[in-house]
């Protein structure tokens, strides 16, 4: 299994620009989230989905759209890239609230930098 | 959602065991304690996960008291390979109807040297 899958891994924005950060996992994990990590910091919670058609917001949700028109895919939207929003981005799933496993799956990675 | 406290960073040797702890003083009574490991440059890892008393896989053990307040997260003779980032976060299960929503802190770094 491929798992979580993030592409591009690598960004370069100028500010003002748009542009969205792909997830997939092939799991068929019902819930999926996105968060963003600054140099020297924790993970801070954008956005989750509890499953296709559902979203919410979560910490830092300013400045980002997202949606799940599907299981698979949980796509990032930056609606005007900002300086402030140069970090890395992680995309996670994880196993149905039926199951018994709480185990988060991370994808590795989007590197973005605006300029 | 229970806030965590972490020690920020922790040295150590090849061969030592690792004791983190971690405070949640205003844990939930559905709430669960989770580990995760992050390497430089990677996305966080699932170490471990337990609700009271003692767990342990082949990874590490996770010590939890009666009164739920602290977790301590356990390293077997650790390596080089152990230098890392440990996540300690608290929060309802998905299996409990709530969704986890993996609230992060800041994370204990563990230096594991020669």
């Amino acid at each position: 299994n491929a798992g979580v899958t993030q592409t591009p891994k690598f960004q370069v924005l100028k500010t003002g620009q748009s542009m969205t950060l792909q997830c997939a996992q092939d799991m068929n994990h019902e819930y999926m989230s996105w968060y963003r990590q600054d140099p020297g910091m924790g993970l801070r919670l954008i956005h989750y989905s509890v499953g296709a058609g559902i979203t919410d917001q979560g910490e830092v949700p300013n400045g980002y759209n997202v949606s799940r028109s599907t299981t698979e895919d949980f796509p990032l939207r930056l609606l005007s890239a900002a300086p402030s929003q140069t970090s890395v981005y992680f995309c996670a799933s994880s196993y149905h609230p039926q199951g018994d496993n709480t185990e988060a799956f991370f994808g590795q990675g989007t590197r973005l930098t605006v300029v | 959602l229970a806030k965590t406290t972490q020690p920020i960073s922790m040295d150590s040797y090849e061969g030592q065991e690792v004791n983190i702890t971690c405070s949640h003083n205003n844990i939930a009574t559905n709430d669960y304690i989770t580990w995760y490991q992050q390497f430089p440059s990677q996305g966080p890892r699932f170490i471990i996960q337990g609700y009271k008393t003692k767990v342990t896989n082949e990874v590490a053990s996770l010590f939890i008291p009666a009164d739920r307040k602290s977790s301590t997260l356990s390293l077997p003779r650790v390596s080089l390979s152990d230098t890392a980032v440990y996540y300690c976060l608290v929060g309802v299960p998905l299996f409990s109807g709530g969704y986890n929503k993996l609230i992060f802190g800041a994370g204990t770094r563990l230096a594991v040297h020669p």
